[in-house]
């Protein structure tokens, strides 16, 4: 166990519904990460939060977006859902943005769109 | 698009034999990561070896590090049913905040 927790474990949706995905860090950990997993494949970084502040951003359209509250929770949200976002969506958190080399992941949400 | 390429992408083998995995990545590192997924859940950390390391041990794991051909191969000694799972390479590049991960070797270890 990392001590990161995620919710819910598994959603459906249907096409151009919003979802929200939520993250709690090991406590103490002020960095939060997130990844999207396609079937098959590896983790694909999402973005970084560090301090309630976007961190980082990979190659993902503004439709996906996040926040970071004060406790170090964090929420990944997705409008406008297409097929292809069904996946697993990972979160991750580090002690502190200087020290990204051991992320501590969640057991992920399984997000499926129809 | 993925910095990381793993090879083989499956291997099975029988329980006590010697597994190892591959991975070959573009640009400069400031560390590899190596992780293990069971079943589509969480990733756990198994080990991280820097850019200025050439091997690390833990346990039954051992890691190389090859920079100058950008690739690094993890090598699980005496191989048990429970290591079953699919193994990623992940590079911390230089400069970026992030982890950049491979497509994943799926081991699979027969009893």
């Amino acid at each position: 166990e990392t001590g990161v927790t995620q919710s819910p474990t598994h959603l459906i949706k249907t096409r151009g519904q919003q979802v929200t995905l939520r993250c709690s860090s090991q406590s103490g950990h002020n960095t939060v990460s997130w990844y999207q997993q396609a079937l098959g494949q590896g983790p694909q970084f999402i973005f970084q939060y560090y301090r309630e502040e976007e961190n980082g951003r990979g190659n993902f359209p503004p439709r996906f977006s996040g926040l970071q509250f004060p406790n170090y929770s964090s929420e990944l949200n997705v409008n406008a859902l297409e097929l292809d976002d069904s996946a697993l969506y990972l979160c991750a958190s580090t002690p502190r943005v200087q020290d990204q080399e051991t992320q501590y992941f969640g057991p992920g949400t399984r997000l499926l769109v129809l | 698009s993925q910095q990381g390429e793993e090879d083989p992408q499956a291997l099975s083998i029988q329980e006590g034999e010697n597994a190892t995995m591959n991975c070959s990545y573009k640009t400069s590192i400031n560390n590899l990561q190596w992780y293990r997924q069971n079943s589509g859940r969480g990733l756990v950390h198994l080990i991280l070896i820097r850019s200025n390391e050439r091997e690390k041990h833990s346990g039954r794991l051992r890691v190389t590090l090859d920079t100058s051909k950008k690739s690094s191969s993890l090598l699980i000694t005496a191989s048990r049913a429970a290591d079953t799972a699919s193994y990623f390479c992940a590079t911390e590049l230089q400069g970026a905040q992030k982890l950049v991960f491979g497509q994943g070797t799926r081991l699979t270890i027969n009893p």
